[in-house]
């Protein structure tokens, strides 16, 4: 079936540095979605990349979408304290495929921790 | 306050059992969904329900059932079926689901642990 690939699974870094995940599908995606969840948490959407090679902002953080409509990254730049959890993409496949139908397929996971 | 709620937070069963958890929205959201998550695991979806009474299977259904009888509510029952159940159980509504894609709001989750 279809899968969503997230990379790494882990990433410790020092408050101040840049961070980036990952995301690939191995099938055309109709959009992403990427999520937050906060240690002990629940997840909380962040945003929705639906455009071949859209790119989009929301302050430290980017996030992409490739051209093929198969991978995507998030990028937080000057990582702080508050950024600590795990990132979730979320590719929603195509209508016409079979399987999870029209549904988000989720990555695993990126889970960032920041020392201070 | 607008919101899914789930109940309860922590829970513990002896195995055999079947153990239903609880999920409720106020948002007016027409679909739902039950995700598990098990450590260093993405989510799975379970369940998912477009419309009132109906729904269909997710990936990971065998042991589990679910009920859409009201528009806000959407339970879901652990069978002693699933063989290995201890997890944390996520439920997450949406205005629709479909080609014009929606956020998906989550609940606060249900540690379900079975002993």
């Amino acid at each position: 079936g279809q899968q969503v690939m997230q990379i790494p699974q882990y990433q410790h870094v020092q408050e101040g540095e840049d961070f980036t995940t990952y995301c690939n599908s191995s099938t055309t995606l109709s959009n992403i979605q990427w999520y937050k969840q906060r240690p002990g948490g629940h997840p909380v959407f962040l945003i929705q990349l639906v455009k071949s090679g859209e790119v989009k902002k929301q302050k430290r953080l980017t996030f992409q979408f490739g051209e093929a409509k198969k991978n995507s990254s998030l990028h937080i730049t000057a990582t702080q304290t508050t950024d600590v959890g795990t990132y979730f993409c979320a590719g929603v496949s195509p209508m016409n495929y079979g399987g999870s139908q029209g549904n988000l397929i989720f990555g695993k996971g990126t889970k960032l921790s920041v020392k201070p | 306050d607008g919101g899914i709620t789930q109940s309860p937070k922590y829970l513990f069963r002896k195995e055999g059992q079947n153990v239903t958890l609880s999920c409720e929205q106020n948002l007016n959201h027409d679909a739902m969904y039950w995700y598990r998550q098990d450590p260093g695991q993405g989510l799975r979806l379970i369940y998912y329900s477009q419309i009132v009474n109906d729904f269909q299977k997710g990936d990971i259904a065998e042991g589990y059932s679910v009920s859409r009888e009201k528009k806000e509510s959407f339970p879901l029952t652990v069978t002693s079926a699933q063989k290995n159940p201890t997890a944390f159980y996520l439920c997450a509504s949406s205005v629709t689901s479909g080609a014009s894609y929606n956020e998906q709001f989550f609940g606060p989750g249900t540690r379900l642990t079975v002993l």
